[in-house]
Order: C-alpha cells, then sequence, then structure tokens
C-alpha cells in the first residue's frame, strides 16, 4: 500500500487528452511540492513535472502537472503511441521524514 | 553530460552483506543531495535514502532502517549504498539518483538517474 494513491491503470487513443490522479495527505503532498516520473518498459525512470507544475528541458508541453491541496494531477495531452509507460507521483513526507512514491499508473495507448 | 553509473549488484544469501556504488560524473557532485530509490521484480518505486550534499544528514525510509547505511565521498564523486542482514524482499533493481541541490531537504527532485544495478537475495 503506497502512502500516494494513484490508479492502477489509464488508457486513451492518440490524440486524446488523459489525466492521472495522485492523492495523497497534509503530510505529503499537502505542505510539499510533488513531481511525476515517467518510466518506460525496461529502463530507468526519468524526470517529466517538477515542482508541482514544471517541465524540464526537453520535456513536451503536451504534458502538464498541477496541485491542490492534498492531491495532485498529470495532464497529458495529443497522446502518442510513445507515451505508454508507468507514471509516478512522488513527494516528500514531512512526517515520515522520507520521500514517497505512488504506487504507479500504468498509461495503455489504445 | 550529467552521468551516475551504478555497480556492485549481484546475487547474495539471505543475512548477507552488499555494498553498492555510484560513480558520478558531469555535475559538481558535492553540490547535491543524492538518493537511493529500488524497484522490485514488477513493482513500484521505492526510495530508499538520501544524504545531504557533505554527508551532515541522511535519511532512511523506516524499513531499511538500521540495515542499511548511505555514504558518500565527495573527493571521488561516489555514493553508497551499504545492505546488511539482507532479505530476500530486498531483491529489486537499485537506482542511484542526484537529488536537489537546496539546502534543507524536503524539496527532492530526482532529475538524473542511473541504469540501476540488480541485486538478488536468495539461497
Amino acid at each position: 500500500q503506497s502512502v500516494l494513491t494513484q490508479p492502477l491503470s489509464a488508457s486513451g487513443t492518440p490524440g486524446q487528452r488523459v489525466t492521472i490522479s495522485c492523492s495523497g495527505s497534509s503530510s505529503n503532498i499537502g505542505r510539499n511540492t510533488v513531481n511525476w516520473y515517467q518510466q518506460l518498459p525496461g529502463t530507468a525512470p526519468k524526470l517529466l513535472i517538477y515542482t508541482n507544475n514544471q517541465r524540464p528541458s526537453g520535456v513536451p508541453d503536451r504534458f502538464s502537472g498541477s496541485k491542490s491541496g492534498t492531491s495532485a494531477s498529470l495532464a497529458i495531452s495529443g497522446l502518442q503511441s510513445e507515451d505508454e509507460a508507468e507514471y509516478y507521483c512522488a513527494a516528500w513526507d514531512d512526517r515520515l521524514n522520507g520521500v514517497v512514491f505512488g504506487g504507479g499508473t500504468k498509461l495503455t495507448v489504445l | 553530460e550529467v552521468q551516475l553509473v551504478e555497480s556492485g549488484g549481484g546475487l547474495v544469501q539471505p543475512g548477507g552483506s552488499l555494498r553498492l556504488s555510484c560513480a558520478a560524473s558531469g555535475f559538481t557532485f558535492s553540490n547535491y543531495w543524492m538518493s537511493w530509490v529500488r524497484q522490485a521484480p514488477g513493482k513500484g518505486l521505492e526510495w530508499v535514502a538520501n544524504t545531504k550534499q557533505d554527508g551532515s544528514e541522511k535519511y532512511y525510509v523506516d524499513s531499511m532502517k538500521g540495515r542499511f547505511t548511505i555514504s558518500r565521498d565527495n573527493a571521488k564523486n561516489s555514493l553508497y549504498l551499504q545492505m546488511n542482514s539482507l532479505r530476500a524482499e530486498d531483491t529489486a533493481v537499485y537506482y542511484c539518483a542526484r537529488d536537489s541541490d537546496a539546502p534543507i531537504v524536503g524539496s527532492t527532485i530526482f532529475d538524473y538517474w542511473g541504469q540501476g544495478t540488480l541485486v538478488t537475495v536468495s539461497s
């Protein structure tokens, strides 16, 4: 059971917009920033969104992040086949004094 | 170019020990917090530990406190994870990740990751 809660799976067709939610609590998302990671099959995770809604250089603007209260969301617009991957949210938890990850959401592009 | 290269993984018996290393290059190592993150086969990501720029602060996930020790050598641009009393459930790919350059803990951003090293705990 992960501290941050994500849906196990999400799906969409090419060109569609999909969102992935990440639910936490006052000790993690409620107080600290959220980062999102993309993990393609067989590869190391890659930073996708940091500090709630910032994109690292090279990440397409199709990817966006938001945070409200104790929840965060990742939105992917103009879905492409190469977006098929596992997505993880993460944040620092002040009560646990450590980083907590969501369980991951497997995105399928139909 | 930022590079993180892990080594030291392998097969170890339950109760055994292993020391992982991560060689960093392409950035000023001593400016960054560094973390270890692991991923059991077919499972999600789990943060293990991190260490402050000068090694003066270290944080661990509760389940690994007392068994795992994170350390760094800024002169060698290297991060380490000493793992003792290993259990079958410690079987995972262990990633080294560059953390934030903030002076205090809490703004963790893993912006670079190594390729990972596989640790298998089995008799």
